[in-house]
C-alpha cells in the first residue's frame, strides 16, 4: 500500500495551460505539504495544511492554488503555466500537527512546461 | 549555501553487523537534521530527527547524534537485519527548505 500517492508521475504541458496534481495519503495524518524541487539541491515548501486548514503559505505566485477537500487529500492546481514552473513537485504528510518537517513523502511529479 | 553530504553506497553488510552511514552538513543558523529511509517501491519516510545540538534521535534501533562541533549526524545501528535493506537519506531543514543528501543504499545479507 502506498502511503502518500501523487498523480500524475509525469506531466508535460504547454505554456498557458492549467493543470492539477493530486495527492492522497492513507496514513491518517493531519498535516499535508507541497514542496517544489527547483534543482537537486533542495525542496522548498510551498504550502502546508493541517486538517484542511492552511497553515503555511510561502511566497509563491497566486497562479498556484492548493485545495484540500478533506484531510487525506491535498491537490495543487496551477493556472497559466510558465516555463519556470518546470520542476519536480513533492507531496508529503506528517503525523505531528503544525510541524515544518514531514514524516512521509510521495514519489514526486515531474512537471515539464514547453 | 546549505548542503548535506553523505557517504556513497552501496553498503553491504551481513545480518547482525554494525552499521554506520556518515553524514556531514553545511548550514547557516540552527538547522534541524533528519534521516529518512526509502524502502523499495515506497516514498521517503522519516526515520529519526534532531532539532538542536547534542540531541540524539532514535527509532527502530537506529541512532544519530547532532554534533555541531563536527557538523555531523552519522546514522548508526548496532545489529542490522535483512529488513533494514533500503536507501537512507540524510536531510537538513533550515528556513522552510529541505536539503537532502544523495542517499546511501544499504544491502543486508542473511
Amino acid at each position: 500500500d502506498t502511503a502518500v500517492s501523487q498523480t500524475p508521475k509525469y506531466l508535460v504541458t504547454q505554456m498557458g495551460n492549467d493543470k492539477s496534481i493530486k495527492c492522497e495519503q492513507n496514513l491518517g495524518h493531519d498535516t499535508m505539504y507541497w514542496y517544489k524541487q527547483d534543482s537537486k539541491k533542495f525542496l522548498k515548501i510551498m504550502f502546508s495544511y493541517n486538517n484542511k486548514e492552511l497553515i503555511i503559505n510561502e511566497t509563491v505566485p497566486n497562479r498556484f492554488s492548493p485545495k484540500s477537500p478533506d484531510k487525506a487529500h491535498l491537490n495543487l492546481h496551477i493556472n497559466s503555466l510558465e516555463l519556470g514552473d518546470s520542476a519536480v513537485y513533492f507531496c508529503a504528510s506528517s503525523q505531528v500537527d503544525r510541524t515544518t518537517w514531514p514524516s512521509t513523502f510521495g514519489s514526486g511529479t515531474r512537471l515539464t512546461v514547453v | 549555501g546549505d548542503s548535506v553530504t553523505q557517504m556513497e553506497g552501496p553498503v553491504t553488510l551481513s545480518e547482525e553487523a554494525f552499521l554506520t552511514i556518515n553524514c556531514t552538513y553545511t548550514a547557516t543558523g540552527y538547522p534541524s537534521l533528519f534521516w529518512y529511509v526509502q524502502y523499495p517501491g515506497e516514498g521517503l519516510q522519516l526515520l529519526l530527527k534532531a532539532t538542536k545540538a547534542d540531541d540524539k534521535g532514535s527509532n527502530k534501533g537506529f541512532e544519530a547524534t547532532y554534533r555541531k562541533e563536527t557538523t555531523s549526524f552519522h546514522l548508526e545501528k548496532g545489529s542490522v537485519q535483512v529488513s533494514d535493506s533500503a536507501v537512507y537519506f540524510c536531510a537538513l531543514s533550515n528556513f522552510n527548505k529541505f536539503y537532502f543528501g544523495s542517499g546511501t543504499k544499504l544491502n543486508v545479507k542473511p
